[in-house]
């Protein structure tokens, strides 16, 4: 069963930085494609960013290009997304999704980015 | 960007009776590779999204199959042939074959 876990959430200053994290559990992780994907209070979903499984191609929404970074260990099975600069505009429940096609979803972690 | 449109945004739905959500896109979502990435989730109030249909009209694994995707192109379909009260909650549409990826703005379904 794929299990995705994610934590790292935060009440955060604009201008912080915050570093997310999604546990893998369940399949080859080295060989998936993985996503962020981020929903804001009461609104809908947005895909932040996504890692290919080959490891080399990275993706990311406008919206955060220049000030997220997203990598991964898979020697943990990790996936991780380094946000900086924070914005209130980036508060959200933050969703770790496995694949190109978002096939299964964490339970998400909360950003919220207020002072 | 492509833009996702779903309607209707509110479905008020009677158990038992049949419900359908539709959704465009503003480009065709047929990739190179010949398939359409096209994707159903439903996100149930206080959970996380699930998929429910990828590529428009294969439904994922315990799924019931009184749901059922259909389209192709620019032009899509949700249907769900009885409705029960577990399928309450937010339905998005969601184009897997341009980047940036990008989702319908989602209908809630209400009974």
């Amino acid at each position: 069963e794929v299990q995705l876990l994610e934590s790292g959430g935060d009440l955060i200053q604009p201008g912080g930085s915050l570093r997310l994290s999604c546990v893998a559990s369940g399949f080859t992780f080295t060989n998936a494609a993985m996503a962020w994907v981020r929903q804001a209070p009461g609104k809908g979903l947005e895909c932040v960013s996504i890692f290919s499984g080959n490891g080399v191609n990275t993706f990311y929404a406008d919206s955060v290009k220049g000030r997220f970074i997203i990598s991964r260990d898979n020697s943990k099975n990790t996936l991780y997304l380094q946000m900086n600069n924070l914005r209130p505009e980036d508060t959200a429940v933050y969703y770790c999704a496995k694949g190109w096609q978002y096939d299964s979803w964490g339970q998400g972690t909360l950003v919220t980015v207020s002072s | 960007d492509v833009v996702m449109t779903q309607s209707p945004l509110s479905l008020p739905v009677t158990l038992g009776q049949p419900a359908s959500i539709s959704c465009r896109s503003s480009q065709s979502l047929v990739y190179s590779d010949g398939n359409t990435y096209l994707n159903w989730f439903q996100q149930r109030p206080g959970q996380s999204p699930r998929r429910l249909i990828y590529k428009v009209s294969n439904r994922d694994s315990g799924v019931p199959d009184r749901f059922s995707g259909s389209g192709s192109g620019t032009e899509f379909t949700l249907t769900i042939s009885r409705v029960e009260a577990e399928d309450v909650g937010v339905y998005y549409c969601a184009q897997g074959t341009h980047w940036p990826r990008t989702f319908g703005q989602g209908t809630k379904m209400e009974i």
